[in-house]
């Protein structure tokens, strides 16, 4: 089935500063989805993309939905301990399957 | 709380054990899903029950048995597992509709162990 490889695997920062994680298909993509997965929580819905070349923020988070609808990024401003965790990216095939890339774990130097 | 339990959250068994994972939700959804996650794999999916269907990943071995009695019920009757099955096994509920699909919920998972 269509996957999707998410890069980097694994990201330590300094405490304030920025980070990012991307998705890529090489297919087109209906649309996707982010989660955040603490260390020992489970995964937690962020948002969803749909529109080609779609910008979505919340707060100090920055979702990105490629023009060609094949890739789509998240970037943390100014990271905080709270950011720590794993974040997936997610594709949608059908109305009834979701197929998770392999995930960014972020880890933040206080 | 999500809206989504499960039970037991952690679970250690011998091979030749049969137990069961029971998963609830209480948000009104109406498809439920059983993923498994383990350290080296991305999240697999394994089953989903939606819109009054079964659907399943083909890689799933038969001594994995969902059952979903109604849509708030979810279960993963397990029987003489092998210790590549040690994982965390996550349900989640969505909403979905034809040709649409919202959000996943997921529940905290059951850490299971094979010995």
């Amino acid at each position: 089935g269509q996957q999707v490889m998410q890069i980097p695997q694994y990201q330590h920062v300094q405490e304030g500063e920025d980070f990012t994680t991307y998705c890529n298909s090489s297919t087109t993509l209906s649309n996707i989805q982010w989660y955040k997965q603490r260390p020992g929580g489970h995964p937690v819905f962020l948002i969803q993309l749909v529109k080609s070349g779609e910008v979505k923020k919340q707060k100090r988070l920055t979702f990105q939905f490629g023009e060609a609808k094949k890739n789509s990024s998240l970037h943390i401003t100014a990271t905080q301990t709270t950011d720590v965790g794993t974040y997936f990216c997610a594709q949608i095939q059908g109305a009834q399957k979701l197929v998770f890339g392999q995930g960014t774990r972020l880890t933040i130097n206080p | 709380e999500t809206g989504v339990t499960q039970t037991p959250r952690h679970l250690v068994m011998g091979m030749t054990n049969k137990k069961s994972l029971k998963c609830e939700q209480h948000l009104g959804h109406n498809a439920m899903y059983w993923y498994k996650q383990s350290a080296k794999k991305p999240l697999e999916l394994m089953f989903v029950y939606s819109l009054e269907e079964r659907v399943e990943n083909n890689s799933v071995p038969s001594r994995f048995s969902p059952e979903c009695p109604n849509s708030s019920h979810l279960f993963l009757h397990l029987h003489t597992l092998q210790p590549e099955d040690s994982a965390l096994y996550l349900c989640a509920s969505s909403q979905v509709s034809w040709g649409s699909s919202y959000e996943q919920y997921f529940g905290p998972g059951t850490r299971l162990t094979v010995t």
